[in-house]
């Protein structure tokens, strides 16, 4: 199956400073990207949806000015915490959309996460 | 009505129990589904695709029902590397929507 790369998987840093997590598709070029939010016991929440070569789309209530999206190429996009603070603290994961996953049916492929501390 | 729902669990069975998960979504339009598992602290993988017409792999049965908008989940024998959490996954028409996710925890 299609591989999805993310990078880092995990990452601790104070808080009030930028962190920046990069989701790549190694084997297929990836014209839109999911970007989630889990909190422990909690389920991934959809942050945005990050499309190449055009504005991310952020679902409500988050803040499109802390978490930056940028999806320069088919292959990468980065998702940048911004001013992190302790409450951004969580597991954040990127999936690749396969060829308009949404439309073809097919399952999602994930990175395998990056765990966020903000200390 | 929230998108997805799932019942949260957990779920404590007895190894080699029969337990069942379901699935409500409240989007009609919606066009795919699929069961996912997440083991702690790792990316969500896929378990299943779910179709109507049911499908069915090893231990474990899935179902679709579309007239009552919900997915189902049936795993038989469990076993004790069953123990994860399970994710229902609903696709479109605009955007993937994860349900909660239900625990489950097999018991010695």
């Amino acid at each position: 199956g299609a591989v999805v790369s993310q990078h880092p998987s995990w990452v601790i840093c104070k808080s009030g400073t930028s962190v920046k997590i990069e989701c790549r598709s190694l084997d297929f070029q990836a014209t839109t990207m999911f970007w989630y939010r889990q909190f422990p016991k909690q389920s991934l929440m959809l942050m945005a949806t990050s499309n190449e070569g055009s504005k991310a789309t952020y679902e409500q209530g988050v803040e499109k000015d802390k978490f930056l999206i940028n999806h320069a190429s088919l292959t990468l996009s980065t998702l940048t915490v911004t001013s992190a603070h302790p409450e951004d603290s969580s597991f954040y994961i990127c999936s690749a959309d396969v060829g308009a996953m949404v439309e073809m049916n097919t399952e999602a492929f994930f990175g395998q996460g990056t765990r966020l501390t903000v200390v | 009505r929230k998108e997805v729902e799932q019942d949260p669990g957990p779920f404590n069975v007895p190894e080699g129990a029969t337990v069942a998960f379901n699935c409500t979504y409240s989007n009609s339009a919606s066009q795919s589904f699929f069961w996912y598992r997440q083991d702690c602290r790792k990316e969500p993988k896929l378990l299943m695709s779910v179709y109507s017409s049911g499908n069915e792999d090893g231990r474990f049965t899935a179902q679709l029902n579309r007239a009552s908008q919900y997915i189902s989940l049936l795993i038989r024998d469990s076993k004790l590397s069953d123990s994860a959490t399970y994710l229902c996954v609903v696709n479109g028409p605009d955007k993937i929507i994860f349900g909660k996710g239900t625990r489950l925890h097999i018991l010695p």
